[in-house]
């Protein structure tokens, strides 16, 4: 089992540029989940999905979109990157638990 | 919306000693409250966690205890060790139904030998 995986690693974006993140799991897992970590500031979630087709905002959900087209992916948008959206963005799966199984993360810069 | 408080932001201790780190969080609803250890450079990972159902849970060294009446739950090593220096984070479920989880800012532990 590979887990919870991300792609890309990392990534450097100009202001405008638009990215997808993409993130899989293998683990059959219902719930899937967006947050990103910046120094100081913990894990904030952007956005999650209960399940296929289905999604619902976080915290810090403007400037993001998401779709959960099939069970095993969710991706992560930016359509006009920012300077603020700097960050360490990890992707998570659980269910049928609670525990969340995380990604190992996509540093993203934005210039 | 659910808020969550974690403190100390900072927590430097001696190797054998004992680490406190407490959270309180805002929703009465919130049932579910897990503990994650994030070495520098690595993916977060749960430690322990604890429901609403019970008020202390214990694995080894690492305890978790849940006062639901005042809202808070807090997490204890004892007889720290070199290598639970880390960053620790509290969560708290948002509400029942989902178990998306609300992050404390985390507590930046470090054991000194």
């Amino acid at each position: 089992n590979a887990g919870v995986t991300q792609t890309p690693k990392f990534r450097v974006l100009k202001t405008g540029q638009s990215m997808t993140l993409l993130c899989a799991q293998d683990m059959n897992h219902e719930y899937m989940y967006w947050y990103r970590q910046d120094p100081g500031m913990g894990l904030r979630l952007i956005h999650y999905s209960v399940g296929e087709g289905t999604t619902a905002k976080g915290e810090v959900p403007d400037g993001y979109n998401v779709s959960r087209l099939k069970k095993q992916n969710f991706l992560l948008g930016l359509e006009s990157a920012a300077p603020s959206q700097t960050s360490v963005y990890f992707c998570a799966s659980s269910y049928p638990t609670y525990e969340q199984y995380f990604g190992p993360g996509t540093r993203l810069t934005v210039t | 919306g659910e808020n969550v408080e974690q403190h100390p932001s900072t927590l430097s201790v001696q190797e054998g000693d004992s680490a406190v780190i407490k959270c309180t969080y805002s929703d009465s609803a919130s049932n579910y409250f897990p503990w994650y250890k994030q070495e520098l450079g690595k993916r977060p990972q749960l430690i322990i966690d604890i429901r609403s159902n019970v008020g202390e849970k214990k694995d080894q060294r690492i305890a978790v205890t849940l006062n639901k009446t005042a809202k808070h739950f807090s997490l204890h090593i004892t007889e720290t060790q070199p290598e639970d220096s880390a960053v620790y984070f509290c969560a708290a479920s948002i509400g029942q139904a989902g178990t998306a989880l609300i992050f404390g800012k985390g507590t930046t532990l470090s054991v000194s030998s």
